[in-house]
């Protein structure tokens, strides 16, 4: 089975600031990850996924993660933040072994607050 | 194309009471999902649907709640009877097959028990 930690409940920032969501996972298989924006009072929207490769993904609305094998980390990041970002962010992850059936487990969500 | 389909997307019923939940995916998908968001906390997956058979429903409280997929396409989910820790966010997603391509997810009904 797999676990996903967000260290962070919310992160207030100013617009244009640079911001850091982290993900923290544990699973005794190998792992895809994903990051998804809920705004508010809609559905979830994939942001950006890691499923092999290079370990620095890039996704939508200027976000990139990276993932870090060692630290079991998958962290969310962005140079400059725009109002429009306000949302909250959750990490999910799946188990990459044959059969798993790619089942989603996610964190509990970071609620990002960008500032004017 | 459009999107997942959820209606209603809110209801207010009273503990005891029964409640159902509609979803239609987007067309073509294979795969349909439900999963509940409790207020600050991530979803939980319920079920998956893989056409109109289950794959998962390990973390669906049976003894309450029920879900169909007929004819593989739309999908109900039921409550019966509701508690208040039903309140919660109900999500429908759907993905093209039940590999690891990405899930659309639907707006969400909003169900408070009170």
């Amino acid at each position: 089975a797999q676990s996903v930690t967000q260290l962070d409940s919310q992160v207030p920032v100013f617009e244009e600031a640079p911001v850091e969501l982290r993900c923290n996972y544990s699973s005794s298989v190998s792992v895809y990850l994903f990051w998804y924006v809920q705004y508010p009072n809609q559905g979830l929207q994939l942001l950006l996924k890691y499923l092999s490769g290079s370990t620095l993904v890039k996704g939508i609305n200027g976000f990139e993660a990276e993932f870090n094998k060692s630290q079991t980390s998958f962290h969310l990041r962005k140079p400059s933040v725009h109002i429009s970002d306000t949302a909250e962010y959750f990490c999910a992850v799946s188990g990459a072994s044959g059969g798993s059936n790619y089942k989603l487990t996610f964190g509990k969500g970071t609620l990002l607050t960008v500032n004017p | 194309e459009a999107g997942v389909a959820q209606s209603p997307r809110y209801k207010i019923i009273e503990k005891r009471q029964s409640v159902a939940f509609w979803c239609n995916p987007i067309s073509g998908h294979a795969t349909l999902y439900w999963y509940q968001q409790i207020l600050g906390q991530g979803p939980k997956l319920l079920i998956q649907f893989q056409n109109n058979g289950v794959v998962d429903d390990s973390q669906l409280p049976k003894d309450r709640f029920s879900a169909e997929r007929l004819k593989g396409v739309d999908s109900t989910l039921k409550i019966q009877p509701a508690k208040l820790e039903d309140s919660a966010v109900y999500l429908c997603a759907s993905s093209p097959d039940r590999g690891i391509e990405t899930q659309y997810f639907g707006p969400g009904t909003r169900l408070l028990v009170l």
